[in-house]
């Protein structure tokens, strides 16, 4: 059971190049995010996904786009890479759904360093 | 804005002795709060939750109490254990929306 998986683990980007961070979960969630964590800021929401075939804004969406390509996937992609997106990024995911009941326990990746030069 | 803070950066404690850490929101609507300990290279995990409905919950040696009047929430560890050395995030949500501290490192010393 690998739980949540990200890829690449490391990457190193010229500002404006495109890149997509895969994300996948192998525990049937209904619900997928991604976190950015930057030193004092500890982790800020980018995107999530409720359901399959949802997704919403959170708090730092400006530079990234997120595709829920099937229950499973999620992945966030930078069109035009910038040095203020250096981070290490977090995908998550947990059983939270379109319920509106409480979230619960959200289980993450290993992360993915990105440097943007 | 941060609506979840984590005044305190760092906290170091003895082994044996207790540890507390202490986390403030500003928004009133989140109903379910979390703390997640986090590794060195490693994401995050879960290590114990209290809804905005109670006061207090126990796990072992974690106990997380809640003051909704003044929107406050702590973490104590009783006793510390050298293993215990991280990161830890205050977490609180409303429905699919949730917010992070910016973490307290957590360092007991034997």
């Amino acid at each position: 059971n690998a739980g949540v998986t990200q890829n690449p683990k490391f990457q190193v980007l010229k500002t404006g190049q495109s890149m997509t961070l895969q994300c996948a979960q192998d525990m049937n969630h209904n619900s997928m995010y991604w976190y950015r964590q930057d030193p004092g800021m500890g982790l800020r929401l980018i995107y999530y996904s409720a359901s399959e075939g949802t997704t919403d804004k959170g708090e730092v969406p400006n530079g990234y786009n997120v595709s829920r390509l099937n229950k499973r996937e999620f992945s966030l992609r930078l069109e035009s890479a910038a040095p203020s997106q250096t981070s290490v990024y977090f995908c998550a995911s947990s059983e939270a759904g379109t319920s509106g009941g409480a979230p619960g326990e959200l289980f993450f990746g290993e992360g993915s360093r990105l440097t943007v030069l | 804005d941060q609506q979840v803070k984590q005044n305190s950066p760092s906290l170091s404690v003895q082994e044996g002795r207790i540890s507390i850490l202490n986390c403030d929101y500003t928004n009133s609507m989140f109903d379910y709060f979390l703390w997640y300990k986090k590794y060195p290279a490693e994401g995050p995990t879960f290590l114990i939750s209290i809804s905005s409905i109670k006061d207090k919950n126990e796990d072992g040696r974690f106990t997380v109490f809640l003051n909704k009047s003044a929107k406050h929430l702590s973490l104590h560890i009783v006793p510390s254990q050298p293993g215990d050395s991280a990161v830890y995030f205050c977490a609180a949500s409303d429905n699919n929306d949730m917010r992070f501290g910016a973490g307290t490192r957590l360092t007991v010393k034997p």
